[in-house]
């Protein structure tokens, strides 16, 4: 199956400060998406975003379909912010395989 | 909000002891999946249904099996729960654009 790493697995970021999460998958896809688990557990969809690039507010995501990538973009950092962000990729759309996360914390 | 529930939310349950645990949606989306997450591992796919009476395994399916007889309900079933199946269960939605969206999720502890 597909393999999807993270980076980084763990980061602390200072309120109003600027982040950039990484997902590197192993094969070609034509799903990709972003959520978020907030710290009760939540899971949110963030980004449906098999290729291109999307803004929602403070976020904004970029895939690179050809060169197996996605980023994640989080400017103005705020507290509520905090959480696990997952990245889930897949080949057709009736499933998707997720990576282990990253979880990040924003201090105020 | 994709109108996704899950009961119970919270179960501790015995070794050996069967579990049921229910998804139920209101909006009639086609896809419906049952996660598990364990601390290390992200949510890992346990089974997916793709209609009435229509289902598949996913890549943690040992022990665990899936019944869906109507298109709101899709149901995870623990024959014979063990201790290793302790986790947080999500069940999700695929909507109409591909999306998945997540219900509130279960803690299941087996003692």
């Amino acid at each position: 199956g597909i393999q999807v790493e993270q980076s980084p697995p763990d980061l602390i970021l200072q309120e109003g400060a600027n982040s950039t999460l990484r997902c590197n998958f192993s094969d070609s896809v034509n799903n990709l998406q972003w959520f978020h688990q907030n710290p009760w557990g939540q899971l949110i969809n963030l980004f449906y975003i098999p290729s291109g690039t999307k803004q929602n507010g403070r976020l904004s995501a970029t895939t690179v379909a050809t060169e197996r990538y996605s980023l994640l973009y989080i400017s103005s950092s705020q507290t509520t912010d905090s959480g696990v962000y997952f990245c889930a990729v897949g080949r057709g759309y009736q499933k998707v395989t997720f990576g282990t996360g990253t979880k990040l914390q924003v201090i105020p | 909000d994709a109108g996704i529930t899950q009961s119970p939310r919270h179960k501790v349950t015995e070794t050996g002891t069967p579990v049921t645990l229910r998804c139920h949606q209101t909006e009639n989306h086609r896809y419906m999946y049952w996660y598990r997450q364990d601390p290390g591992h992200g949510l890992r796919l346990i089974h997916y249904s793709y209609g009435v009476k229509d289902t598949d395994k996913g890549e943690v399916s040992d022990g665990y099996s899936v019944s869906r007889s109507k298109t709101e309900d899709f149901l995870l079933t623990l024959e014979s729960a063990t201790s290793s199946q302790t986790s947080v269960y999500f069940c999700a939605i695929r909507g109409d654009g591909y999306e998945q969206y997540f219900g509130p999720g279960t803690r299941l502890t087996v003692t």
